[in-house]
């Protein structure tokens, strides 16, 4: 079972800030936070992890809250091909440990 | 470039045939993953390979199999014991990078339909 819990769906005007949020209350001390994006009929597309820290890259900003039970992936600039599948997942370090998608967020840019 | 394959993009096979679907990579991962995709469906993990010629069971493997007898290829055989086949599949990589997480790098995918 998926150890993260979503939104099934949002939506956001273009050019605005998209927020999508995730909940991951039974995540562990060693666990990172990744946060992958599937377009239609491709694969999915790593954006950004973390493990305590807010992160940014070219791609988006990681805010994982103090008590590290939910986070919230930002796109600072939505555009229509940001519109995907967004897979929030908890996993730790060891490469034994699976990475477990759920069922995402749909995210839709609104022209 | 370097990258992660799968082919073909789109099968078509009839009910009770076997098939096998194609994943290299020349990123010279160690690990490698089939999962499959159902219609508004998260991926399901299929089988997984730490390393070659070794490979583990995932979450549902019954009618699947699979071979690691190199590290840039892991083909996924889908056998008639599959009850319903039919799917999206996408293969994907992940290296051992020295102080990185393991990000998993993901294959195009290929939709395969049994009529």
């Amino acid at each position: 079972d998926a150890k993260t819990t979503q939104p099934t769906s949002m939506d956001c005007a273009e050019g605005r800030a998209a927020n999508l949020p995730c909940n991951h209350s039974t995540i562990s001390g060693n666990e990172y936070v990744y946060w992958y994006r599937q377009i239609h009929s491709q694969g999915p597309q790593y954006i950004i992890h973390g493990l305590k820290n807010n992160e940014t890259n070219e791609m988006a900003s990681l805010i994982i809250t103090e008590d590290r039970k939910s986070s919230t992936l930002i796109l600072p600039h939505a555009t229509l091909r940001d519109t995907a599948v967004y897979y929030c997942i908890v996993r730790s370090m060891n490469r034994d440990d699976k990475i477990i998608f759920g069922k995402g967020t749909r995210l839709h840019i609104l022209p | 470039d370097g990258g992660i394959t799968q082919s073909p993009k789109y099968l078509f096979r009839k009910e009770g045939q076997n098939v096998t679907l194609s994943c290299e990579q020349n990123l010279n991962h160690d690990a490698m993953y089939w999962y499959r995709q159902d219609p508004g469906q998260g991926l399901r993990l299929i089988y997984y390979s730490q390393i070659v010629n070794d490979f583990q069971k995932g979450d549902i493997a019954e009618g699947y199999s699979v071979s690691r007898e190199k590290k840039e290829s892991f083909p996924l055989t889908v056998t008639s014991a599959q009850k319903n086949p039919t799917a999206f599949y996408l293969c994907a990589s992940s290296g051992d990078r020295q102080g990185r997480i393991n990000e998993q790098f993901f294959g195009p995918g290929t939709r395969l339909t049994v009529l």
